[in-house]
Parts: structure tokens; sequence; C-alpha cells
């Protein structure tokens, strides 16, 4: 079975610029959850998708958006980038995305997003 | 507002010894707890979970336990080896949402 699957790996990008970032959950699966890694912050939630809808949001400002397309597959959009939005970005999936037994989220090898 | 914290930013550990990585919590609404390991230019993997329910998980060299009045979870890896270098983030869960600790560098010193 096929693991998560992010792609570009890689982006670097101008101040001011947007970019999309996709992400392709394991077969089955309809629950994309969106994360921000930066050193020393962990692994910051931006949001969830379930079913096209998103159910949860974390504290990011409105320039960074998602959706969910009827495949399950999610797009992530950032736009008018920051220098401090360079950071590696993980999408995860899994079945009904409540974290419980029989539910883990998988992750994706991530995008790294390098702002200039 | 840092939900989940591991506080010890990094842990270096003798090959076939013992590692435990710590981490703490403070909301008592999270239910699920887990921990992932995180190799450089890879995505975390799921290593091992325990419910609220519980206070121990055991798979292989890898124990979770869970101290709900404290508030605390802990990995014990045993024996520990080389490849075990690595990151480690604990989670929590309540619905679905996961929130993550900031992580702890473990190394396994041959």
């Amino acid at each position: 079975k096929a693991g998560v699957t992010q792609t570009p790996r890689y982006l670097i990008k101008t101040r001011g610029q947007q970019v999309t970032l996709s992400c392709s959950p394991i077969s089955g699966h309809r629950s994309v959850s969106w994360y921000q890694q930066t050193p020393g912050q962990g692994l910051q939630f931006l949001f969830e998708y379930f079913s096209e809808t998103q159910r949860n949001k974390g504290n990011f400002p409105g320039r960074f958006s998602g959706r969910q397309f009827s495949n399950s597959r999610s797009e992530m959009n950032v736009s008018t980038l920051e220098l401090g939005d360079s950071a590696l970005y993980l999408c995860a999936s899994s079945y009904r995305g409540a974290a419980g037994e029989g539910d883990i989220q998988y992750f994706g090898a991530g995008t790294r997003l390098s702002v200039l | 507002d840092q939900q989940v914290k591991q506080n010890s930013p990094s842990l270096s550990v003798q090959e076939g010894r013992i590692s435990i990585l710590n981490c703490d919590y403070t909301n008592s609404m999270f239910d699920y707890f887990l921990w992932y390991k995180k190799y450089p230019a890879e995505g975390p993997t799921f290593l091992i979970s325990i419910s609220s329910i519980k206070d121990k998980n055991e798979d292989g060299r890898f124990t979770v336990f869970l101290n709900k009045s404290a508030k605390h979870l802990s990995l014990h890896i045993v024996p520990s080896q080389p490849g075990d270098s690595a990151v480690y983030f604990c989670a929590a869960s309540a619905g679905n949402k996961l929130v993550f600790g900031a992580g702890t560098i473990l190394r396994v010193k041959s």
C-alpha cells in the first residue's frame, strides 16, 4: 500500500509570492491534516480536512488555506509569502482523523519551503 | 499555549542502555497519546501509542507509560541502538486534532 505522497519535496520562493503544496493520502484515508515544522517549535497544526470539509483549524493567519478534493487529495496554499514561512510542511492522513485506537495519522516526507 | 511539552531538547545515551524520553501535558481532555520518530529528510513515523484508560503499553523494545494524575508520559527504549538516533515527538489527541511537543533529539552512542 502506497504511503502519503507530498509534492514537491523542495521549493524556493521569494517574499510576496504564493505557493501551492500537494498531498496524496493513503488509499482509503479520508482525513488529511497539515502541519508546519520549524526548528524548536515542533509540529504546529494548520488545518484538517475530512470529506472535502475543513473540520479543524490551527492558529495561523488567513494567508494559509487549503482544500480537499473528492478523491481525498489535498492542497495547501500560502499567499503573500513571508520570510518566516520558511519551514517543513507536513501532511498526514488517517481513516477518520480521530487519532484513537486503529486510527493513526501517517505522515508524508514533507515539502521544504524556503522563502528568500 | 504549549499544551504538550518536551522539556529536554536532547538526550545522549550509550548503546545497550535505556533511553527515557519524557513528555508533560496540561489539557485533561486529551484521551490518546502517541510517540513519533523522525529522521532527517523524512516525515515522522508512528512508533507507539496509549489510550488514557491504560497506564502502560509495550511493543518490543518500546514501552510507553502514562501517569494521568501527573499529566506525564514517558517512552522507554530498551536496549537503545544507534539506529534509534532521531528526533522523538510526543503527541496528544482530543477529538480530531493532534497536538505535538517540540521534540527531543536522541543520540545513541556506540
